[in-house]
């Protein structure tokens, strides 16, 4: 199995909502990755989690609050958040990550979030 | 902080003709990788360079990177409608940050 599952594909919410995205990825990869990407733009790193810590934050607000339960599973908690926060949410995992060398990423189809 | 500049931003090409999209880096990279996104898909990883000078092939695409590791290229030879998309390069963060920082990307279109 060489996917990464991303729920849900599309997601609207209003601003005062609370809701989450979820990744799965069942290569045995230790890294995952959100990425946000706005259209015709590339992606832009938001967290890397690293054998289930959170390694790198952006500087993300805290209205995206991300989540690894397990080596398997990427969580995005949103809540609050602003029309501008619409975009594509990728999700992604490599095999490791040392903190100084960047493996090849595997992405997932991503969620398009709608913030009205 | 270091930047990945990607041209050029569009190209349209008619079906056979050849594309190549170029990567250049502020500062030197120790590995570069390049990415295809299709039209309402999502990235999926091509190939990674690593050496100095190093030229890798994938059939009818062609990988470069630059001697001096500051650059890299991609060329596609007599294009196919399936190459329609997006191809990123991607490169390490500065002082080795662990983060992949990406090119804004050439998309490609080609005239059947």
């Amino acid at each position: 199995d060489t996917e990464v599952t991303q729920t849900p594909k599309h997601l609207v919410m209003g601003m005062t909502n609370k809701k989450s995205l979820k990744c799965e990825q069942h290569m045995g990869h230790r890294a995952m990755y959100w990425y946000k990407q706005k259209a015709k733009k590339p992606p832009e790193l938001m967290f890397v989690y690293s054998y289930e810590k959170l390694s790198i934050n952006e500087s993300v607000p805290s209205r995206f609050s991300p989540e690894c339960p397990n080596s398997s599973l990427l969580n995005l908690h949103l809540h609050a958040l602003q029309p501008e926060d619409s975009a594509l949410y990728l999700c992604a995992s490599s095999q490791d990550w040392y903190g100084g060398a960047v493996e090849k990423l595997f992405f997932g189809s991503g969620t398009q979030l709608s913030v009205l | 902080g270091q930047q990945v500049m990607q041209i050029p931003q569009y190209q349209h090409v008619q079906e056979g003709e050849d594309f190549t999209t170029y990567c250049n880096s502020s500062t030197t990279l120790s590995n570069i990788q390049w990415y295809k996104q299709r039209p309402g898909g999502h990235p999926v990883f091509l190939i990674q360079l690593v050496k100095s000078g190093e030229v890798k092939k994938q059939k009818r695409l062609t990988f470069q990177f630059g001697e001096a590791k500051k650059n890299s290229s991609l060329h596609i030879t007599a294009t196919q409608t399936t190459d329609v998309g997006t191809y990123f390069c991607a490169g390490p963060g500065s002082s080795n940050t662990g983060k992949l920082i990406f090119g804004q990307g050439t998309t490609l279109q080609v005239k059947p």
